[in-house]
């Protein structure tokens, strides 16, 4: 059974500084991984899809990485902004289904940046 | 870009009653539509995956006589909370896929259900 991991739960950053967020998952066999964003009492925006055929992926400040080998994402936010803060979710879609296979998430690291 | 709508974004019943809760995409067709559970600092979890015209797939665990999904249009999902108990209290997110970009999933913003 596929289990999706996030450390740390929760992390505290003053504005500016670069961080690191954690996902590893127990079965390698996954078809894609995400990251997503949610904020307080809200659904959840995609940031990032990594097949897994790819190493990483980057969009502006944010940069993911896969080791679908090691079981383990992570997600470097650059130079933090108060507006970062959010709970970050990492979900591996199951390799059985391909794309139509099901989402898997971790439970979040839930992010605050302070201005 | 693809958008999906949630109605209502916050309810409130009294225990014993049903509630509704409308899962739309507005800008595309959906042909698949997933209803998800997420309770306070845990993940989101399936409950269940329906396919336009067909009954849904639900995971194990979750009662289909309790959690009734019908997903008559390829716009239009809902989730009807049956005979609800404080138990049910959680945040309902629905997530849809474009037929025409199938590795995608875009999810709505969530609903939240209180049971009194």
């Amino acid at each position: 059974k596929q289990e999706v991991t996030q450390i740390p739960a929760a992390l505290s950053v003053p504005e500016g500084e670069n961080l690191v967020l954690n996902c590893s998952f127990t079965d390698s066999a996954i078809y894609n991984l995400q990251w997503f964003r949610q904020d307080p009492g809200k659904g959840l925006t995609s940031l990032l899809l990594i097949q897994s055929s790819q190493r990483e992926q980057t969009s502006g400040r944010l940069n993911a990485s896969l080791d679908k080998s090691s079981g383990r994402s992570t997600l470097y936010i650059a130079a933090s902004q108060p507006g970062d803060s959010a709970t970050y979710l990492c979900a591996v879609r199951q390799l059985r289904g391909g794309s139509q296979g099901n989402l898997i998430f971790g439970k979040g690291t839930k992010l605050s940046v302070k201005p | 870009g693809a958008v999906v709508s949630q109605h209502p974004s916050w309810v409130i019943c009294k225990s014993g009653t049903s509630v509704k809760i409308e899962c739309r995409s507005l800008d595309f067709q959906a042909t698949t539509m997933f209803w998800y559970r997420q309770f306070p600092k845990q993940s989101l979890m399936l409950m269940a995956t329906s396919n336009e015209g067909s009954k849904a797939t639900y995971e194990q665990g979750v009662e289909k006589d309790k959690f009734l999904i019908n997903h008559a249009s390829l716009t239009l999902s809902t989730l009807t909370v049956t005979s609800a108990h404080p138990e049910d209290s959680s945040f309902y997110i629905c997530s849809a896929r474009d037929w025409t970009r199938p590795y995608e999933q875009y999810f709505g913003p969530g609903t939240r259900l209180t049971v009194t």
